[in-house]
């Protein structure tokens, strides 16, 4: 069964950069959508965007549009989550998810990536 | 932008049964998922396509969506155990957008 191994827990300060990673454990990676969802502390789930590595095509949920950079490498089956200049705000856990379906669920999650930014 | 909408929390006595309610625009038009969240893990599909269980889901967690129950989809776990004591998320999409509903803390008690 397809796995979604995130990369590990990362600690920055306001305005740095940051691109954590998020690796497929097959060739069938290629094949699916795959999303990114925040859960701040204490928070709900809330969805930043998708992508489908097959082409790169990517689409942002509105709210995350400029905030936030999706891309993805399909020769090394992952898929990335990157930001230009962190926020304390942006604190949060971060979980890539693969989409079954158009429109669908996300069947297989990640194990999470705890971004934390403090001065 | 679309919102769903779930109660913040649901109790229920262990060996009950626990219904969970999510309500959106249209909702009853699209397909509803339903995810599980426990303390410290990633969340874990339960339901999809309004009805579906993913293999290994036991039989007890079940799910509804119509139009004709006023656009609500709706998560019912029979004879619910302390072990079913978790977040749960409702999530559908619009406009190519996920959703996700704000969370209910299922509290077995």
């Amino acid at each position: 069964e397809e796995q979604l191994v995130q990369s590990g827990a990362e600690v920055k300060k306001p305005g740095e950069s940051l691109k954590i990673s998020c690796k497929g454990s097959r060739n069938s990676f290629t094949y699916y959508w795959i999303a990114w969802v925040r859960q701040m502390p204490g928070r709900g789930l809330e969805y930043m965007g998708i992508i489908y590595p097959g082409d790169s095509e990517t689409k942002y949920s509105p709210s995350f549009q400029g905030q936030v950079t999706i891309s993805a490498d399909k020769s090394t089956s992952t898929a990335y989550l990157q930001w230009s200049s962190l926020k304390a705000s942006d604190t949060a856990m971060y979980y890539c998810a693969r989409l079954l379906n158009q429109d669908d669920a996300f069947d297989i999650w990640g194990q999470g990536t705890m971004v934390t930014v403090s001065s | 932008s679309y919102e769903l909408t779930q109660p913040p929390s649901v109790s229920v006595s262990p060996g009950q049964t626990a219904s969970i309610t999510c309500s959106g625009d249209k909702l009853g038009d699209k397909y509803a998922s339903w995810y599980q969240q426990k303390p410290g893990q990633s969340p874990v599909l339960v339901i999809y396509e309004d009805t579906k269980r993913p293999s290994g889901i036991p039989e007890r967690f079940s799910g509804s969506n119509s139009a004709n129950s006023g656009n609500t989809a709706t998560l019912t776990i029979s004879g619910t155990q302390a072990m079913d004591e978790a977040d749960y998320y409702c999530q559908a999409w619009d406009s190519s957008s996920g959703v996700f509903g704000g969370g209910t803390k299922l509290t077995v008690l």
